[in-house]
């Protein structure tokens, strides 16, 4: 029952350096999504993509790139971190072709910019 | 525009105590769907329930129970008998009916048992 799997699950970064998040599922989902979480601030969306091939921005795009490369696999690349790009990573997925279908997530990746 | 509030940043209550966490929501769209999560210590979100906008009748499972009323546009979330493994940051979250759009989150309430 792998699901939503996201790497890595650690990461320390230097303020200018690079990186990608990556996230794959199994679940045969269409839709994905990239998400962030700082403390008290909830859970806001960076990008989404509703199926393969297309993505779209959320509330909190900047700083951020993403790539659909197939149906299971969305990463998110950050190109110049920022320390205000510390936070934790989350990935999800859903099948948006049934109403209301829950959102499932990966278990979060920690990202520190310095 | 959406929007979940959670006014209760943080809640503590002694194991076994009833305890109600809060959820209010705005929303222009007619039909949408409402979602509680659990993220504990470890950090994962679990999903705890889905609920659409059409029915309103309060859901029960096992100590939680959750009273959702379009009149006020609620969505509480009560723990009965609360256990220290309820210990956990609990979300809210609201989504559109159909589609891809995801969900919009409040901000949390960090729920502490102390045993």
């Amino acid at each position: 029952n792998a699901g939503v799997t996201q790497t890595p699950k650690f990461q320390v970064l230097k303020t200018g350096q690079s990186m990608t998040l990556q996230c794959a599922q199994d679940m045969n989902h269409n839709s994905m999504y990239w998400y962030r979480q700082d403390p008290g601030m909830g859970l806001r969306l960076i990008y989404y993509s509703a199926s393969e091939g297309t993505t779209d921005k959320g509330e909190v795009p900047n700083g951020y790139n993403v790539s659909r490369l197939n149906k299971r696999e969305f990463s998110l690349r950050l190109e110049s971190a920022a320390p205000s790009q510390t936070s934790v990573y989350f990935c999800a997925s859903k099948d948006s072709r049934l109403s209301g279908n829950t959102i499932y997530f990966g278990e979060g990746s920690w990202l520190t910019v310095v | 525009a959406q929007k979940v509030t959670q006014a209760q940043t943080e809640i503590s209550v002694v194991e076994k105590e009833d305890v109600t966490l809060d959820c209010v929501y705005e929303t222009r769209d007619t039909t949408y769907y409402l979602f509680w999560y659990k993220q504990p210590p470890s950090g994962e979100l679990v999903f705890l329930i889905r609920r659409n906008s059409f029915d309103e009748q309060n859901e029960i499972s096992g100590r939680y129970s959750w009273n959702f009323q379009k009149s006020t546009s609620s969505f509480n979330f009560t723990i009965t008998a609360s256990q220290v493994v309820d210990s956990a940051v609990y979300f809210c979250a609201l989504s559109e009916w159909g589609g891809a759009d995801g969900l919009t989150f409040g901000k949390g309430t960090h729920l502490i048992i102390q045993p």
